[in-house]
Order: C-alpha cells, then structure tokens, then sequence
C-alpha cells in the first residue's frame, strides 16, 4: 500500500510552547488528509479533515484555533497544537486519501505535555 | 457521532486456529468499510475497502465480508498463525469524509 510518512513518533513539551506534527504522503498525492485523536482505551475519533488548498473542516467540539492544520501540498499536512496543555496529551495519527477510496495511516505521534 | 462496534475486544487463539471478528455500524449514508491491521508501534496497514453490500475479499488467509442493509462486515482469518497477532480495526465511512472507527479487537495467536 501507499506510504504515509509521519513525524515526530514522539515529543514532550512544555506547557504553553507549540507543537508540529508533520504528514507526508512518499508514493501518492494526498488530496485529503484525515487527523485523528485516541485517548487511552479509546477508539480513534477524527479531529478534522483537510483538502489540499482549502481550509481544513473540524469535527464538533474541536478547537480550531487550538489545533491548526495546514494542507499546503498534495504530499504535506501539518497539525500545529497551539498552547499545548496537559489536557492536550494524546496520540495523534493522520491518514491520507488520493484519488481512489482508500485511506493511507502515518505512524502516529505521541504528544506528552508537561 | 455515530457508534462503531466492534467485537469481540480480545480474542486468544491457537496457532492453526480460524477466527473472525464482527463489525457493525449504522447503516445510513454508508460510504465504505474499512479494514485496517495495526502492530505496536507501526501504521494501521489497510487489508480492505468494501463498498457494496455482499462484497467479498480476500488477501491470502484473511477474508472480509459486508453487509451493508443489516449494518456489519465480518473478518475471517483461517489458519491463524504468531504473525498475525495485532489489533484489527474497522472504520465506517460515510459521504466520503466522515470516517468513524470501533474501538478494534485485539488478537494474540499463541505459538
């Protein structure tokens, strides 16, 4: 299957810095990123969708001001956590979808802030 | 948000054993079922994308059943062996963006 590269796998950071995480789509052009959030013991519950060029479409009850997502390129997607908190703390993943109907996962990111 | 379940949770099986897991979901404005197999500390790597109620695949040992009128999709493994051992999830998909995952069923095949 296709290859979606993302980064970091891990990151601590202080409360109140700012967090990237990066997705990159290696054989295939993303036209639609999909970020997800899982909580411990939980399922994986879509934070937003993004559409290359276009502004990303957020689930209910999540922040946009708080995670922004940027879908610059048909191989990039970025997920910037603003002003992280404790509460923030979670297991980020991303999966991209070309042309067909198949959806592709990144490796995840595990965001712990302190 | 509607309700993915997947079941059972966990699943312990004997190498050589077959099993499935099930899959249901809410059957209105359906998209697509996804299967997708995820091992500690890799991607989810997907195993099937099925559309059409009655639709069938089959990657080796693993098949995949849908029924989209009833709202499930079943997973078959036959012959289960060490490697497979992970958690299988499935994700319900509907007007193309709207993706919602179960909470996946793990399973351990012992040697």
């Amino acid at each position: 299957g296709a290859v979606v590269s993302q980064h970091p796998s891990r990151v601590i950071c202080k409360s109140g810095t700012s967090v990237k995480i990066e997705c990159r789509s290696l054989d295939f052009q993303a036209t639609t990123m999909f970020w997800y959030r899982q909580f411990p013991k939980q399922s994986l519950m879509l934070m937003a969708t993004s559409n290359e060029g276009s502004k990303a479409t957020y689930e209910q009850g999540v922040e946009k001001d708080k995670f922004l997502i940027n879908h610059a390129s048909l191989t990039l997607s970025t997920l910037t956590v603003t002003s992280a908190h404790p509460e923030d703390s979670s297991f980020y993943i991303c999966s991209g979808s070309g042309q067909g109907v198949e959806a592709f996962f990144g490796q995840g990111t595990r965001l712990t802030v302190v | 948000i509607l309700n993915v379940e997947q079941s059972p949770q966990s699943l312990h099986v004997q190498e050589g054993d077959s099993t499935n897991f099930t899959c249901s979901f809410p059957s209105s404005n359906f998209y697509a079922l996804h299967w997708y197999r995820w091992e500690t500390a890799k991607s989810p790597e997907a195993l099937f994308v099925m559309t059409l109620n009655g639709d069938e695949k089959k990657k080796g040992r693993i098949s995949a059943t849908l029924n989209t009128k009833e709202g499930y999709s079943y997973l078959y493994i036959k012959g289960s062996q060490p490697e497979d051992s992970a958690t299988y999830l499935c994700a319900s998909r509907y007007n193309f963006n709207k993706f919602y995952f179960g909470s996946g069923t793990k399973l351990n095949v012992k040697p």
